[in-house]
């Protein structure tokens, strides 16, 4: 049983095309984020939901928008893709603050 | 805001040797401090968590961690590393509100 799975593992893809990730958890947790782990692997925050609400939206381009069908599901759709899009990119939720969060096993997106 | 440091990008030490790996934040509000491990194309899993109480906290793995207010620290450590502990370490705080800040990291590498 997979607690937080993303999908798909590895995509490779040129430039200007547009992908989506995919996240869905099993734990019944209220909060998704997406993080952006770049080649020096610093892990930087893109997006938070709470039961399908927006409540983070760091500064990243607006090709990057995501979707929450509910509070079990956050996807990430990107546009235009660009080479310095090319991470890995976890999904992760949480319950609570003090409880940390838990990380899908990431995607590793690289642009060509 | 908050932000974590950690003082070493890289610590190699031998099998069966002790490690420790600084962290350093700095917040303008009371947070919880959390380590986390990344193995090799593995997503990050949660090593232990500070939130109240007892300075030392004690995690997987034979980990533990000690938080110190006056020097805004939370070093990990172990006495006695294996191979199998070679992976990317990231120290992380959270304030009320449900955002991990990490630090950049530290690769740590058993030699046998």
């Amino acid at each position: 049983d997979t607690a937080v799975s993303q999908t798909p593992k590895y995509l490779v893809t040129q430039m200007g095309n547009d992908k989506s990730i995919k996240c869905e958890q099993n734990l019944g947790h209220d909060t998704m984020y997406w993080y952006k782990q770049d080649s020096k692997k610093f892990l930087k925050i893109m997006f938070s939901y709470n039961n399908k609400e927006l409540i983070i939206n760091e500064t990243v381009p607006n090709r990057f928008s995501p979707k929450s069908p509910d509070k079990a599901h956050l996807n990430l759709h990107i546009n235009s893709l660009e080479l310095g899009d090319s991470a890995v990119y976890f999904c992760a939720s949480s319950r609570r603050d003090e409880d940390g969060y838990t990380f899908g096993s990431g995607t590793r997106l690289t642009v060509v | 805001a908050q932000s974590v440091t950690q003082l070493d990008s890289q610590v190699p030490v031998f099998e069966e040797a002790p490690v420790e790996l600084r962290c350093n934040y700095s917040s303008s509000v009371s947070v919880y401090l959390f380590w986390y491990v990344q193995y090799p194309n593995q997503g990050l899993q949660l090593l232990l968590k500070y939130l109240s109480g007892s300075t030392l906290v004690k995690g997987i793995n034979g980990f533990e961690a000690e938080f110190n207010k006056s020097q805004t620290s939370f070093h990990l450590r172990k006495p006695s590393v294996h191979i199998s502990d070679t992976a990317e370490y990231f120290c992380a705080v959270s304030p009320t509100a449900r955002q991990l800040t990490f630090g950049s990291g530290t690769q740590l590498t058993v030699l046998p």
